[in-house]
This record gives structure tokens, sequence and C-alpha cells, in this order.
């Protein structure tokens, strides 16, 4: 089974800390994605990996970083956490395959509260 | 725009059909999907059908698609308590596979 782990289910930081949120997964998945989830709004991209080493902005990308070091592991890193980041963050991989759209496999979800 | 609408709540008895409806824009989209989400949990893909189709059929899930309205649902057959989940249509734009846009979710409730 396709398995993606974020490291964390749920995670309390104060304004204005740096916050990393870390997704692992073991499939040897070259895309990788970061989402936020908000009641209402859906899943909204902030940014993916398409290969180690490159990232590409989603559509909310202010106020986030990534990083994408190893081909298994992508890392989502808020640089002054603000209360507007509290949500649920998801993490996601895929394979490429010819320009085909494969599913997406998530991760369980990281809820992040800044207070 | 691209941007997928859905109704955020539907309520059913056990045992009734459910028909979850989902209208999208963007006319070049490749895939589209049906994700669940359990409480606590990540999203599952569901169902997915390819936008050349009309409709898919997998056990209890039929993916009805009609491109020219841009109108995408899912029915659950024989719905049961253990189908109580948010529901979210997506759909894939273009060949890239990277650029994926989600509803809102539709929240079933399932009566016992």
């Amino acid at each position: 089974d396709v398995k993606v782990t974020q490291s964390s289910r749920y995670l309390v930081k104060r304004t204005g800390e740096k916050v990393f949120l870390e997704c692992v997964q073991d499939m040897d998945h070259e895309n990788m994605f970061w989402y936020r989830q908000d009641p209402g709004l859906g899943l909204r991209l902030i940014y993916f990996s398409y290969d180690v080493k490159m990232k590409e902005k989603g559509d909310i990308p202010e106020g986030y970083s990534v990083s994408r070091e190893k081909k298994e592991r992508f890392s989502l890193i808020l640089e002054s956490a603000s209360t507007n980041q509290t949500s649920m963050y998801l993490c996601a991989s895929s394979f490429s395959a010819g320009g085909l759209q494969p599913e997406a496999f998530f991760g369980q979800g990281t809820r992040l509260t800044v207070v | 725009g691209e941007d997928v609408e859905q109704s955020l709540f539907l309520s059913v008895r056990e045992g009734d059909s459910s028909v979850i409806n989902c209208t999208y824009t963007d006319s070049s989209s490749t895939y589209l999907y049906w994700y669940k989400q359990e409480p606590g949990a990540g999203l599952q893909l569901l169902t997915y059908i390819f936008s050349n189709m009309d409709m898919k059929q997998d056990q209890r899930l039929t993916v009805l698609l009609n491109k020219k309205d841009k109108h995408l649902s899912l029915r659950i057959a024989d719905t049961q308590t253990g189908d109580s989940a948010i529901y979210f249509c997506a759909e894939s734009i273009g060949t890239g596979g990277f650029k994926t846009i989600f509803g809102a979710g539709t929240r079933l409730f399932v009566k016992a």
C-alpha cells in the first residue's frame, strides 16, 4: 500500500514561530503536494514539487516555503506563523505516468493551530 | 477562472440512494475525481472518470458526467451509516497532472 505520512497529527505553535511540517512517501513518487483545507473552501494548493529540489507555487503560496532535498520527503515551512495560518494541512503524492493524470495519495493531515 | 462547486450538506436515510452533485467551469479537464474524507483522516480516492466517458459504475457507486453542462454526480446506492463522510469533487486540468481543483466538499449525513 502507498503510504504518505505526515509527521504530526496536531500541532500548536505561537505567532511568529518558524514551523516545519514534514511529509514522507514510500512509493518513489515524483510529485508531491501541500494543500490546506478550510471549511467551505475545499482544498487549496500551496506548493508542489515534481522532482528533487524542484518546486512550484500553487494558488496560495504567500507566507509559506517548501523544501525537497530527497525524493521521498517534502517539507512545508511557515517562516513566521500567523493566526490566519491555523488550518488543516494535507500532503499528497502521485507518480508521473506519461501525461496521464493518476490519483493522488493523501496523508492523514496535520491540524495546525497558531495562537 | 477555474472553479468547482458543490453543495455543502446532504442528509439521507440509511438504505436510500444518495446523489452528490458537482459543477465545474474548466472545459479542459482530463480527469474528474470523487474523494472521501472520514473524520480525522486524509482524503481517499473513491472513484474517478476520464473526461471522455459519460458514466462509470463501481459496485454501489455510479458516476455520471455531463460534459456539455459541466456537471458531475456521484450516486451511492443503499447508503449506509459508514458512508457518512465529506465527499470532495475535483477536476484535473491539462496533461501535466499538476493542476487539480477541489470543491469545498459535501458533508453526507446518513440517518439510521
